[in-house]
């Protein structure tokens, strides 16, 4: 079975503009995060989304920030425009919640840099 | 409120060495599940155990083997034998009662772990 996909694996942008990131769950898992991770703020839980609703987006860092989750095979994360800070790693999880396995399946990240 | 301390940031051992990573939590629930990530250099997460809190029994993989302790809250993680590959930064996480409903966890700040030859 693949794992959580992401793509772009690798971007570089220009301050103020905008950047998509999109991510693709494990089949059949029905809950889905949104992490950034920072040298200075270690993993940071941006958002997640249960059946494709978003359950808390108070992780969100500013309305620059969005996320979607149009069916249960893909999401993507927004930010417009973008910022120099804003450059971290990105990964996507999934995990299937109620089955009493509760891991979270890591995608393998997407590395943003903002110039 | 729940929380994961991991008060080793940075733990350096020679190869061979034994080494424990801490792993603190905090919660009210009396049902809870905690977990062990590793990430190694090249960046991804890999899931390492899953315990629930019903569970005490201590588990080992190979060279892997981890203390649950209820009573001081921990869930001590010890590397026997370290070898140069284990060197990655190792999460603690937690996740509970309601937070199970949609498997949101709650992440320590990770122990960097250099095993030198």
């Amino acid at each position: 079975d693949a794992g959580v996909i992401q793509s772009p694996r690798h971007e570089v942008t220009e301050m103020g503009q905008e950047v998509t990131l999109r991510c693709k769950p494990i089949s059949g898992h029905n809950s889905l995060f949104w992490y950034r991770q920072t040298m200075m703020r270690g993993l940071e839980l941006l958002i997640y989304f249960n059946n494709n609703v978003p359950i808390d987006d108070s992780g969100m860092p500013e309305d620059r920030f969005s996320a979607k989750m149009p069916n249960a095979s893909f999401s993507t994360l927004k930010i417009q425009p973008s910022e120099p800070r804003d450059s971290a790693v990105y990964f996507c999880a999934s995990s299937r919640p109620g089955t009493g396995q509760g891991e979270q399946f890591f995608g393998p990240g997407t590395r943003l840099t903002v110039l | 409120a729940q929380k994961v301390t991991q008060a080793q940031t940075e733990i350096s051992v020679v190869e061979k060495e034994d080494v424990t990573l801490d792993c603190v939590y905090e919660t009210r629930d009396t049902t809870y599940y905690l977990f062990w990530y590793k990430q190694p250099p090249s960046g991804e997460l890999v899931f390492l155990i899953r315990r629930n809190s019903f569970d005490e029994q201590n588990e080992i993989s190979g060279r892997y083997s981890w203390n649950f302790q209820k009573s001081t809250s921990s869930f001590n993680f010890t590397i026997t034998a370290s070898q140069v590959v284990d060197s990655a930064v190792y999460f603690c996480a937690l996740s509970d009662w309601w937070a199970l409903c949609f498997n949101k966890f709650y992440f320590g700040s990770g122990t960097k772990l250099n095993v030198k030859p």
